[in-house]
């Protein structure tokens, strides 16, 4: 079965301008979670979405905001970009059973110039 | 707060020798999943490995085993028999709460091993 898609995999853009990332999960997930990945910070919990409500929520400012459809393919938004939003971007899918893990995507790789 | 530990930056173990990497964590759950992450330099995070709070065995897969010692709160991945391919960076995960609850993790720092020939 397919597994997590993200798209785009790589993406520059430029301080100020917004940007949207698309992530779908294995088919029959409906819960999806994103992570972005810093030298610096490491590993940061953005949010979870489950059946179309957002059902956790990290430490992030409000410039980041995400959404998910019905079909559970999720996406998430930045608006303002700053230089510090460059990032690796993971999106996963939540197991339905126990012992199996998280299955995450390939990413999104967005860099602000 | 839950908190995950990984207190090794960088490890370097030969080809085919075992090798262990550290994970302690906190929680005041007591419902809980540990993981382990594999994240080569393209990015990708390769799920290796799982142990549940009520597991009473230690969690197994191929030439990976957690040694899970829930008092000392430490869910320490082995690599036995060490390949080339194992180089790349490795992360500790916690979920709190019961599956299909709010359900995300929470990262180490992770550790870079290399595997030398």
């Amino acid at each position: 079965k397919a597994g997590v898609t993200q798209t785009p995999r790589y993406l520059i853009k430029t301080r100020g301008q917004q940007v949207t990332l698309s992530c779908s999960p294995i088919s029959g997930h409906r819960s999806v979670s994103w992570y972005q990945q810093t030298p610096g910070q490491g590993l940061q919990f953005l949010f979870e979405y489950f059946s179309e409500t957002q059902r956790n929520k990290g430490n992030f400012p409000g410039r980041f905001s995400g959404r998910q459809f019905s079909n559970s393919r999720s996406e998430m938004n930045v608006s303002t970009l700053e230089l510090g939003d460059s990032a690796l971007y993971l999106c996963a899918s939540t197991p339905l059973n126990r012992g199996h893990g998280y299955t995450f995507g390939s990413g999104t790789r967005l860099t602000v110039v | 707060a839950q908190k995950i530990t990984q207190t090794q930056p960088g490890m370097f173990v030969q080809e085919k020798e075992a090798v262990t990497l550290d994970c302690t964590y906190d929680t005041s759950d007591q419902s809980y999943g540990l993981f382990w992450y594999k994240q080569p330099s393209s990015g990708e995070m390769i799920f290796l490995i799982y142990q549940g709070s009520y597991d009473e065995q230690n969690a197994t897969e191929g030439r990976y085993s957690l040694n899970f010692q829930k008092a000392r709160k430490s869910a320490n991945l082995v690599i036995s028999a060490s390949q080339l391919g194992d180089s790349a960076m490795y992360f500790c995960a916690m979920r709190e709460g019961r599956l299909g609850s709010q359900g995300n993790l929470i990262f180490g720092k992770g550790t870079k091993l290399s595997v030398k020939p």
